[in-house]
This record gives C-alpha cells, structure tokens and sequence, in this order.
C-alpha cells in the first residue's frame, strides 16, 4: 500500500463549488504539506502543517483553506472554485528537515 | 525573477549518452540541495541531495553543487530509457521548506 494517499485522484468541478481534496499518510510524519503544479510554474507551496495544532500558510494560500484533522491526515479545500486552481495537486509529508515523500497527486479541472 | 531557474526543456537524448541538468538560484542561504525525480502522472520522488558544495555521487547519478557561482547540476551517466522523467532541482536552507525549480522534461530515446 502506498505510503501517502490522496482522493480523488481527478475530479472535475464548476465555478463557484466548493471542493476538497483529502491526503492521508502512514508514514507517522508529523509534517505535511499542499502543493500545486502548474505547467512551467513548477511546484508551490500552498499550506504547510508541522503537527496537528500548527498550520501555515505558503506562497499562494489565497483561495485556499486546510484541516489538520490528525497527524496522517491533511486536507486542503477550495471554498468556491475558480478556472486558475485548475492544477494538479501533491501532499506530501515528511519527518523533519530533508527529504518530502509525495502522494500520487489530485488532477483538478475548474470549469 | 525566480530564487530557483531551471530550463524547461524538453531535452531529447539517445540511450547511452551523458546528460546535464542544471540550475541557478539567488538564494546564498540555501545549505541543501535537492533532486526530485517525477515520472508521468506520479508524484515526485528524491533521487538525491548534497549538503554546500562539492560533489555526489549515487551510482549513475552525479550531484554538484558551486555555492560561488549560484549554480547546481545533476549528471546522469549511460542514461537509459527509464531515466525519462522531469527532473525538479529543490535547494532549501534546511527548514524543510523547499524551494522548487521548475523542472527540466528529459526523454532518452533508443
């Protein structure tokens, strides 16, 4: 079984829908975060969480919100949806300084 | 402009031959460098990392780091059609959070 899972995998949504994409981990990290990536853009941070109690927010956390609902799951939401968080969305997680291990990703359309 | 630069590709090369990737970046406090390898429709994964500067080496993989000069590369040697992948540099300055370029597409032809 993979180590860090996302739902859904794709998801196509309209303008205006809330949405949320939920991450879950059985790497007993404490550290999780949400990225996006776009063509050309590469990978930018959204939200981070060092433990339950503590998120942060990234580069780009307008439009944005997240959970930290226990130390292996992490869920980002999209109050009201618009066509430019059309993306594809990682979690990943990691145990302290150093290397991030990622989920499969969420294909997100934004029609 | 971007704290990380990194050419997009794609890079197209035959199977066997030498491959460099590279980046800049603008940032004197980052300490770690990172490489992430991300295959088509996965997330990606860490192929290597080097601490300051100097040289890495993994197997067929060559990591190097000049701190003076801004700039990191990534070496691949015999490259082979499963190399084919984007590769992200990620330098940090040891926090965790990471710093990503934009990727480079490269694809090994047979």
């Amino acid at each position: 079984d993979a180590d860090v899972t996302q739902t859904p995998r794709n998801r196509i949504t309209k303008t205006g829908k809330r949405i949320m994409l939920e991450c879950s981990q059985t790497k007993g990290h404490d550290r999780m975060y949400w990225y996006r990536q776009d063509p050309g853009l590469g990978l930018q941070l959204i939200y981070y969480s060092f433990d339950v109690k503590d998120i942060n927010k990234g580069e780009i956390s307008d439009g944005y919100s997240v959970s930290r609902q226990a130390q292996a799951k992490f869920s980002l939401s999209l109050e009201s949806a618009i066509p430019n968080q059309t993306a594809l969305y990682f979690c990943a997680t990691s145990e302290g300084r150093g290397e991030q291990f990622f989920g499969p990703g969420t294909r997100l359309t934004v029609l | 402009q971007k704290e990380v630069e990194q050419d997009p590709g794609p890079l197209s090369v035959p199977e066997g031959a030498i491959v460099s990737l590279n980046c800049t970046y603008s940032n004197s406090a980052f300490q770690y460098f990172m490489w992430y390898r991300q295959y088509s429709r996965k997330g990606p994964e860490l192929l290597m990392y080097t601490y300051s500067s100097g040289n890495k080496e993994d197997g067929r993989f060559t990591a190097q780091v000049d701190k003076s000069s801004k700039y990191i590369s990534l070496f691949i040697r015999d490259s082979q059609p499963s190399d084919s992948a984007t590769y992200l540099c990620a330098p940090t300055r040891g926090g965790n959070k990471l710093t990503f370029g934009t990727g480079t597409q490269l694809k090994v032809e047979l």
